[in-house]
């Protein structure tokens, strides 16, 4: 079955504890990007990716990396996580970035940092 | 950069009633124009697009339509079922772009 697959699910972390959300499509897709969700605020992009070795920020990339080793995963990675960085986590990808294609997204992860 | 805006950011409508959210957005280069739909506790998804050589379009009871000259762009739900009640959140992209701008979202409830 056709997927982006995120783990965890949820996730209850500790100020300045690292983390790593995991997201893997098995696609073949080229792009690759992760958005978090906050009430009022829509879905902001965070980080994408164009392709392999290929990442650039999004609108909110502050306290966040990522990783483009391979074509099928995308981890997020929170050095030293926040509280202002509880959120919903999202990651998508689609075939190509270069022509408007639909999203497909991650089930989502649950974030809270304390 | 693009900026999408979107209202209301709640509706409530009688089951049967229409629907109908709006956006409008600030990069005139913009030329896709995709809506998502998510349910509580889902992903989000695409339940329809329009690309900017189309003023309308429909899927049954779903339609979309765009105005270029004033920059706006409406999703139209008709004959509203309890299954239409979730959150829609509306996007803009230019192809020259490589992200896509989401608006704040619209949370849709039907009420019986």
């Amino acid at each position: 079955e056709a997927q982006v697959t995120q783990n965890p699910r949820y996730l209850i972390t500790v100020t300045g504890k690292k983390l790593t959300v995991t997201c893997s499509q098995n696609m073949n897709h080229e792009y690759m990007s992760w958005y978090r969700q906050d009430p009022g605020l829509g879905l902001r992009q965070i980080y994408y990716s164009m392709n392999v070795e290929v990442t650039d920020k999004g609108d909110v990339p502050e306290g966040y990396k990522v990783s483009r080793k391979e074509k099928r995963n995308f981890p997020l990675i929170l050095e030293s996580p926040s509280p202002n960085q509880t959120s919903l986590y999202f990651c998508a990808s689609s075939p190509t970035p270069a022509t408007n294609e639909k999203l497909f997204f991650g089930s989502g992860t649950q974030l809270s940092v304390l | 950069g693009e900026n999408v805006e979107q209202h209301p950011s709640t509706l409530s409508v009688q089951e049967g009633d229409s629907a109908v959210i709006k956006c409008t957005y600030s990069d005139s280069a913009s030329n896709y124009f995709p809506w998502y739909k998510q349910e509580l506790g889902k992903r989000p998804q695409l339940i329809i697009d329009i690309r900017s050589n189309v003023g309308e379009k429909k899927d049954q009871r779903i339609a979309v339509t765009l105005n270029k000259t004033a920059k706006h762009f409406s999703l139209h739900i008709t004959e509203t079922q309890p299954e239409d009640s979730a959150v829609y959140f509306c996007a803009a992209r230019k192809s020259s772009a490589s992200k896509i701008i989401f608006g704040s979202g619209t949370r849709l409830s039907i009420r019986p």
